[in-house]
């Protein structure tokens, strides 16, 4: 089947300006991540969306850094005002609710913003 | 201090060997295990997941978790050059928890 989907797969953007980056989870998937991967730290949480609960938005670095779900699907990372530290490879992953190996998250390509 | 560290190698082996990878967590509420590969350019895929202490075999890969010790293991059997990618350990607490990822081995096996 489909695997999670993310747009678009390169952005390339000047400082100051605001990027939006999409995921596609995986169909039936109820929750849904944010990672941002860069060299310097790792692959890092940003964001988690389960089902109607009030998302965990406990790694966000920023208050330039939100992210939205609609639907209970698709999802939008959105960084205002970039600047060159955000420069990074942005992950989406999803799981299916449920215990033992359903409680897998399952990673998209990503999306590697450059901010020049 | 990082919550799960991992050597970053770069860790070089003949094809047909055993490959060894650890990573040490900090934190004891973590409860469950993973351990990801990841291709150049490519998102990180599961190769094996467990819960709590113990060993798991799933063909060529085998992790073990120490709990006591606050360990985690992957071993790669007959390593083949198609194994050469960046190995990523993570941890988190209850089911459906962020993971807190270790930085990641490169391997390379050499033909």
């Amino acid at each position: 089947g489909a695997g999670v989907s993310q747009s678009p797969s390169n952005k390339v953007t000047e400082k100051g300006k605001d990027v939006e980056l999409r995921c596609d989870p995986i169909s039936g998937h109820t929750a849904l991540y944010w990672y941002r991967q860069s060299l310097g730290q790792g692959l890092e949480f940003l964001i988690y969306f389960q089902g109607n609960s009030a998302p965990d938005k406990s790694g966000l670095p920023s208050d330039r850094f939100s992210a939205e779900r609609t639907g209970g699907s698709v999802s939008t990372l959105t960084i205002q005002r970039t600047q060159q530290e955000d420069s990074a490879v942005y992950l989406c992953a999803s799981r299916k609710r449920g215990g033992g190996n359903t409680d897998t998250q399952y990673f998209g390509p990503g999306t590697r913003l450059t901010v020049l | 201090q990082k919550e799960v560290e991992q050597d970053p190698g770069p860790l070089s082996v003949p094809e047909g060997a055993i490959v060894s990878l650890n990573c040490t967590y900090s934190n004891s509420a973590f409860q469950y295990f993973m351990w990801y590969r990841q291709y150049s350019r490519k998102g990180p895929e599961l190769l094996m997941y467990t819960y709590s202490s113990g060993n798991k075999e799933d063909g060529r890969f085998t992790a073990q978790v120490d709990k006591s010790s606050k360990y985690i293991s992957l071993f790669i059997r007959d390593s083949q050059p198609s194994d050469s990618a960046t190995y990523l350990c993570a941890s988190h607490r209850a089911a459906g928890n962020k993971l807190t990822f270790g930085g990641g081995t490169r391997v390379l096996v050499k033909p």
